[in-house]
């Protein structure tokens, strides 16, 4: 069973949409959680860190649910400009991140 | 600040030849991870260091395979001899510490003919 498993979508949604999307963890010991996204051909870059209470940075949403292993990313409000490929990221115990293959979004017109 | 600087951004060679990546890391950051990011197996980690110590390589494919942080301030990634099947994008990425998030290198897109 692969550390993290997101669903690779691609969620395609027009503009103004809300889009969420799930990812889940194996290990049970994870500490830290973040989701970075990626665009194409660019290299990943850390979008927002994940706690436990839940955090939000403007129209992004994050949610940990540690009972169940999984973590969540809402967008409200979509814009073009969010079309990309979102990374979960899961630290399990050590100084290593885990990632998972990535989710796809696309926000048409 | 200068974010993470990877050279070169693009490498084409034949096979059997050496390969050298190179990365400097954000003044201060004192982890140093090396990825691998290809279609059908996504992100890899293949080797880590903290101050300059290599700690986990077990990501490493094989012996052809080697890196070294000689100094605070520049890593590489070394191939030899390289195969086609080592065609990926490779990443350089750093964190201040443990618990920080780490920050990624525009990356090497390397193809091996």
């Amino acid at each position: 069973r692969k550390e993290v498993e997101q669903d690779p979508g691609p969620f395609n949604v027009p503009e103004g949409a809300t889009v969420a999307f799930n990812c889940t963890y194996s290990n049970s010991a994870s500490q830290s959680f973040f989701w970075y996204r990626q665009d194409c051909r660019k290299e990943p870059k850390l979008l927002m860190s994940v706690y436990s209470s839940g955090n939000e940075d403007g129209r992004f949403t994050a949610q940990l649910n540690r009972a169940s292993q999984y973590i969540s990313l809402l967008i409200r409000d979509s814009k073009l400009s969010d079309s990309a490929t979102y990374l979960c990221v899961v630290r399990p115990n050590d100084y290593k991140l885990s990632f998972g293959a990535g989710t796809t979004v696309t926000v048409r017109a | 600040d200068a974010g993470v600087i990877q050279s070169p951004r693009h490498e084409v060679t034949e096979m059997g030849q050496e390969v050298t990546l190179r990365c400097k890391p954000i003044s201060g950051h004192d982890y140093l991870f090396w990825y691998r990011q290809t279609m059908m197996r996504g992100l890899e980690l293949l080797i880590y260091f903290n101050n300059n110590v290599p700690i986990d390589d077990s990501g490493m494919p094989e012996d052809r395979f080697s890196a070294k942080m000689p100094n605070a301030s520049f890593s590489t990634l070394k191939i030899q001899p390289s195969e086609p099947r080592d065609s990926a994008v490779y990443f350089c990425a750093t964190s201040r510490d443990s618990n920080q998030p780490q920050h990624f290198g525009d990356g090497t897109r390397l193809s091996i003919l």
